[in-house]
């Protein structure tokens, strides 16, 4: 079955800076690929997805890309904020809209 | 678009009651709604999927007589937890899957606490 590994965390990093986190999976198929992010005490939000080889998705300044080749989907801002301290999870699609879950990787930003 | 709410945000109750947590989409039909839990500081972990008019489906280890899902309608799915124990306590999550799209659209989470 589908599974996922992403970078462990927790990830400090200053305002401004550049920020990876790295997801690798492994799938069968060419799986949909979703980043959603979790800030403290709420439900997760969709932060990006892509859905075939190649495809970059992105929105609010984070952009990932879907590498079939290298079965990865990291995560990247050129410049972060405080208030994208949260945790991301990066999460491969399954049959059935089923979606198989990292461990999340926490972010904190300091000013 | 694609908003999921959930009710109630918090719930705290004595040990041996039952505690129902509704899942709800707000501005579209849901045919598929997922069940999480949550831990602090873990992941996810799927309990169930629950299809529309019938029964869910559940994730090994996840008691179906403790964890009892109902989904009557296209918008709303409910998650009984019954006779609740201290080790219930955790935050339940569920999520909801439009037909034909691949992607899961989040509640808010509901935290529960059994004393």
């Amino acid at each position: 079955g589908n599974s996922v590994t992403q970078m462990e965390g927790p990830v400090t990093l200053s305002e401004e800076a550049f920020l990876t986190i790295n997801c690798t999976y492994t799938a069968t198929g060419y799986p949909s690929l979703f980043w959603y992010v979790q800030y403290p005490g709420e439900g997760l939000q969709l932060l990006l997805k892509a859905t075939k080889a190649d495809d970059k998705g992105s929105n609010k300044g984070f952009e990932a890309t879907y590498r079939k080749e290298t079965t990865s989907f990291h995560l990247e801002k050129g410049s972060v904020q405080v208030s994208d301290s949260a945790v991301y999870f990066c999460a491969p699609g399954n049959q059935g809209g089923k979606l198989i879950f990292g461990q999340g990787t926490e972010l904190s930003v300091k000013p | 678009g694609a908003v999921v709410s959930q009710h109630p945000s918090w719930v705290i109750c004595k040990s041996g009651t039952s505690v129902k947590i509704e899942c709800r989409s707000l501005d579209f039909q849901a045919t598929t709604m997922f069940w999480y839990r949550q831990f602090p500081k873990q992941s996810l972990m799927l309990m169930a999927t629950s299809n529309e008019g019938s029964k869910a489906t559940y994730e090994q280890g996840v008691e179906k007589d403790k964890f009892l899902i109902n989904h009557a309608s296209l918008t709303l799915s409910t998650l009984t937890v019954t006779s609740a124990h201290p080790e219930d306590s955790s935050f339940y999550i569920c999520s909801a899957l439009a037909e034909g799209v691949d992607t899961q659209y989040f509640g808010p989470g509901t935290r529960l606490t059994v004393l």
